[in-house]
């Protein structure tokens, strides 16, 4: 059975740095890893899709990565803002398709 | 449409009613997904529907909660007797043929039982 974790729960960091978040699972079967953010009282935002052939996915100030055989994945904001105080979510979708598998997201703030 | 539609935004129902919650999926988008997340917790899977079937129905708490999808579009999630711990964001997400293009999330109906 699938699970994934995220490391740390919350994290609260001062406007400018670089930050890491991290996303492990334990069934490296996967088709693909997403991340998410979701702003409080809101919806799911898709951030990047790396597929399971692919290593990183690169968006703006976002940099994602996928060591497949690992089990790891990491998201990487450079020059943090103080509108990316979000929860993160990763999430996989396993070879047989259908459900996607969340972690429980990390809580970020971004101190001004 | 453009995204996915979920309606209502908010539900507030008093304990034993039934609800139901809509989804509208993004147009020509096979599968659709509901997710339910309560207060500071993570999201928790309930029904899957490729089409107009759901070979995974295995995250329904109960047999109050039921869904069913028609024409390969909108779906219905249907939840009988209400009870408080029902409380919750109930999340719709809709993905293409290839689920490699991803998810794409509504933004939720927030369920107030009292």
């Amino acid at each position: 059975k699938q699970e994934v974790t995220q490391i740390p729960a919350a994290l609260s960091v001062p406007e400018g740095e670089n930050l890491v978040l991290n996303c492990s699972f334990t069934d490296s079967a996967i088709y693909n890893l997403q991340w998410f953010r979701q702003d409080p009282g809101k919806g799911l935002t898709s951030l990047l899709l790396i597929q399971s052939s692919q290593r990183e996915q690169t968006s703006g100030r976002l940099n994602a990565s996928l060591d497949k055989s690992s089990g790891r994945s990491t998201l990487y904001i450079a020059a943090s803002q103080p509108g990316d105080s979000a929860t993160y979510l990763c999430a996989v979708l396993g070879n047989q398709g259908g459900k996607l598998i969340f972690g429980q997201g990390t809580e970020l703030s971004v101190k001004p | 449409g453009a995204g996915v539609s979920q309606s209502p935004s908010n539900k507030v129902t008093e304990k034993g009613k039934d609800v139901e919650l809509r989804c509208d999926p993004i147009s020509g988008h096979t599968a659709l997904y509901w997710y339910r997340q309560s207060l500071g917790q993570g999201l928790e899977f309930l029904i899957y529907f490729q089409g107009n079937s759901a070979p995974d129905k295995s995250g329904l708490p109960s047999d109050r909660f039921s869904a069913e999808r028609t024409g390969g579009s909108v779906s219905t999630l249907t939840i009988q007797r209400t009870q408080q711990e029902d409380s919750a964001v109930y999340l719709c997400a809709s993905s293409g043929v290839s689920a490699g293009i991803g998810y794409t999330f509504g933004s939720g109906t927030r369920l107030t039982v009292v």
